[in-house]
């Protein structure tokens, strides 16, 4: 079975920043790599997917990630952080062969101005 | 867009009552899901629904029933809440065959906090 582990439980980080979030994973074959974010008071919502090809994946609102299968890592990682990307981020990985998601414990993303 | 309600945000029940927890979804997607989340714990998965009457146990499904009759609603059931079930829970749907792969982006809803006091 798959597993995931978030280092980092708690990041703040400086309004204009840079933000890389850690997520390593376990998984015998080629993993489904998910980063989703949950806003206060929402639910999640995808900010990228990997399953094949490119190592360096593009996501929604300035985000990117980089698979390393040497590392078994899929660290997510932003520029610029705005005010607006204080909220916690969940990394998940999925099998092909599954419908699960194994989901990390989250890591909580403050932003200061 | 895929659109997820959850009947309620925010529940307080007492020890012992039975609660019910609502989601629909509107986008005809054939599997949802039913997720707890703690702090320090995540997301874990109690239920999945892959069809109409058609359900499997995730990995923590103790104390929990589920119910689908209807395609685009599923609903979550504490027979007897206790204080552990204090929670956010989530619901999520995606689209897909049954039993196959994750490839598909799973929707969620924005959760119902339930108290049980």
């Amino acid at each position: 079975a798959q597993s995931v582990t978030q280092p980092d439980i708690h990041i703040t980080v400086s309004e204009g920043a840079s933000l890389e979030l850690r997520c390593n994973y376990s998984y015998g074959a080629t993993p489904y790599l998910f980063w989703y974010v949950q806003s206060p008071g929402q639910g999640l919502q995808l900010l990228l997917k990997y399953f094949s090809g490119d190592t360096l994946v593009q996501g929604i609102k300035g985000f990117e990630a980089e698979f390393k299968r040497s590392q078994s890592s899929f660290n997510l990682r932003k520029p610029s952080v705005h005010w607006s990307d204080a909220a916690e981020y969940f990394c998940a990985v999925g099998a092909q062969n599954d419908y699960k998601l194994s989901f990390g414990a989250g890591t909580t993303v403050t932003v200061r101005a | 867009d895929v659109k997820v309600t959850q009947s309620s945000r925010y529940l307080v029940k007492r020890t012992g009552e039975k609660v019910f927890l609502e989601c629909v979804q509107d986008m005809d997607h054939e599997n949802m899901f039913w997720y707890r989340q703690d702090p320090g714990l995540g997301l874990r998965l109690i239920y999945f629904s892959y069809d109409v009457k058609m359900k499997e146990k995730g990995d923590i499904p103790e104390g929990y029933s589920v119910s689908r009759e209807k395609k685009e609603r599923f609903s979550l059931i504490l027979e007897s809440a206790s204080t552990n079930q204090t929670s956010m829970y989530l619901c999520a749907t995606y689209r897909g065959l049954a039993g196959q792969s994750s490839y598909n982006e799973q929707f969620f809803g924005p959760g119902t906090r339930l108290t049980v006091l």
